[in-house]
């Protein structure tokens, strides 16, 4: 069965710093894996994914996310935090293998942009 | 283009209740799934409908049910409510490719009391 996990419930991090959020994922294949961010009283919004090819994926607004088939993570990252980019972010993961598998989501992080 | 719409934004229903939540697609796409969302547990996977028919279903009870018609819309019924059914609901339409992203509506807030 695949999972996801993000071990930070909450991440601060101050305006103008980089950030990173975290994910690890376990799949029987080769995964596909997306990052999604939520804002208050919306639904999530795509930001970027990883299919193949190069391990270092940019996305939406700045984001960069890094696959390392190793340690099966797939961070979330930003050279430059804005307060603007306080949200709640879901990493999620699909097994292409066997037929065709659900999305499944982390539990989110809440990223707090400190001013 | 117009996105994914959900009805109604808020519901209060009592317990013992049931509810129907709509959820329209955006134009095209023909694959639609429904998530549960809680705080602490994240996006819960409900099911999934392509062409009319539930492709996955995640491991809610029997009193969750949904279905697909043949524009692609999609409901979702919940009966015999629950006070752990109060959620926001949310539902997400795709082209039907496994490497294809999720569009989300702005979901449906339940409350049951």
């Amino acid at each position: 069965a695949q999972s996801v996990a993000q071990p930070e419930d909450q991440v601060n991090v101050a305006e103008g710093n980089p950030l990173t959020v975290k994910c690890t994922y376990s799949v029987s294949g080769n995964p596909y894996l997306f990052w999604y961010v939520q804002y208050p009283n919306r639904g999530l919004q795509f930001l970027l994914k990883y299919i193949t090819g190069d391990n270092l994926v940019k996305g939406s607004y700045g984001f960069e996310a890094e696959f390392n088939k190793s340690q099966t993570s797939f961070h979330l990252k930003k050279p430059s935090a804005l307060v603007s980019d306080s949200a709640l972010y879901f990493c999620a993961v699909r097994d292409p293998s066997g037929g065709y598998q659900k999305v499944t989501f982390g539990i989110g992080t809440k990223l707090q942009v400190i001013p | 283009k117009a996105g994914v719409t959900q009805t109604p934004r808020y519901l209060i229903k009592t317990r013992g209740q049931q509810v129907t939540l709509s959820c329209s697609p955006i134009s095209g796409h023909r694959s639609v799934s429904w998530y549960q969302q809680t705080p602490g547990q994240g996006l819960q996977f409900l099911f999934e409908y392509f062409s009319e028919t539930q492709r996955n279903k995640g491991n809610f009870p029997g009193r969750f049910s949904g279905r697909q018609f043949s524009n692609s819309r999609s409901e979702m019924n919940v009966s015999t409510l629950e006070l752990g059914d109060s959620a926001l609901y949310l539902c997400a339409s795709s082209l039907r490719d496994k490497g294809e992203k999720l569009f989300f509506g702005s979901g449906t807030q339940l409350s049951v009391l």
